[in-house]
């Protein structure tokens, strides 16, 4: 059982360059998140989805798109990368409400 | 608006040294509170919760009080391991909410245990 995962751990894009945030779970669960967390500040929502098909926007989604077109997987687009989006991005997912399962986490630099 | 402020780190500690780190909050109502913990390289796990004023919640000899009069969650271990290095987070959900997505966090606290 190996939790959430995401790929990669860490990555290093030029200005204008597009990624796209790998996030996969083996739970079973219909909730799946997204989050960043910038240096000194509390991790932020950036989207979530409640089930295959369904996702919606949280506080920071601007710059950022998702699908979820299965259960498990939940991937993060970037599309044009700004600085501003340097940070560390944790995935998450949960069944029960408000007890998340978070990835281990990727550190994105854009330079 | 709902917020949490946590205290700064590192916080540095000999093995079997008390540890107390302060996590305030701000909410309209009663909200539920959290600790999460991160562990070197792994997710974020989580501790201990409370959901109603004076509630302790209680976890691998961590603990931690929801105190409203001073609005606060401050999280506690009497006699803290070198295995208890890593980063802390309080957390709150708003009274009503209905998922894991509203929950609010603080900053994280990282703590190093030495030997």
């Amino acid at each position: 059982n190996a939790g959430v995962t995401q790929t990669p751990k860490f990555r290093i894009l030029k200005i204008g360059q597009s990624m796209t945030l790998q996030c996969t779970q083996d739970m079973n669960h219909n909730y799946m998140y997204w989050y960043r967390q910038d240096p000194g500040m509390g991790l932020k929502l950036i989207y979530y989805s409640v089930g295959a098909g369904i996702t919606d926007k949280g506080e920071v989604p601007n710059g950022y798109n998702v699908s979820r077109s299965t259960t498990e997987d939940f991937p993060l687009r970037l599309e044009l990368a700004a600085p501003s989006q340097t940070s560390v991005y944790f995935c998450a997912s949960s069944s029960h409400r408000e007890r998340g399962f978070f990835g281990p986490g990727t550190r994105l630099t854009v330079l | 608006g709902n917020s949490v402020t946590q205290m700064e780190g590192p916080v540095t500690l000999s093995e079997e040294a008390f540890l107390t780190i302060n996590c305030t909050y701000t909410a309209t109502g009663y909200p539920s509170l959290f600790w999460y913990v991160q562990y070197p390289g792994e997710g974020l796990q989580l501790l201990l919760k409370a959901t109603k004023a004076d509630d302790k919640g209680s976890n691998k000899g961590f603990e931690a009080t929801y105190r409203k009069e001073t609005t606060s969650f401050h999280l506690e271990k009497g006699s803290v391991q070198v295995s208890d290095s890593a980063v802390y987070f309080c957390a709150l959900s708003p009274p009503g909410n209905t998922g894991f997505q509203k929950l609010v966090f603080g900053t994280g606290t990282r703590l190093l245990v030495s030997p």
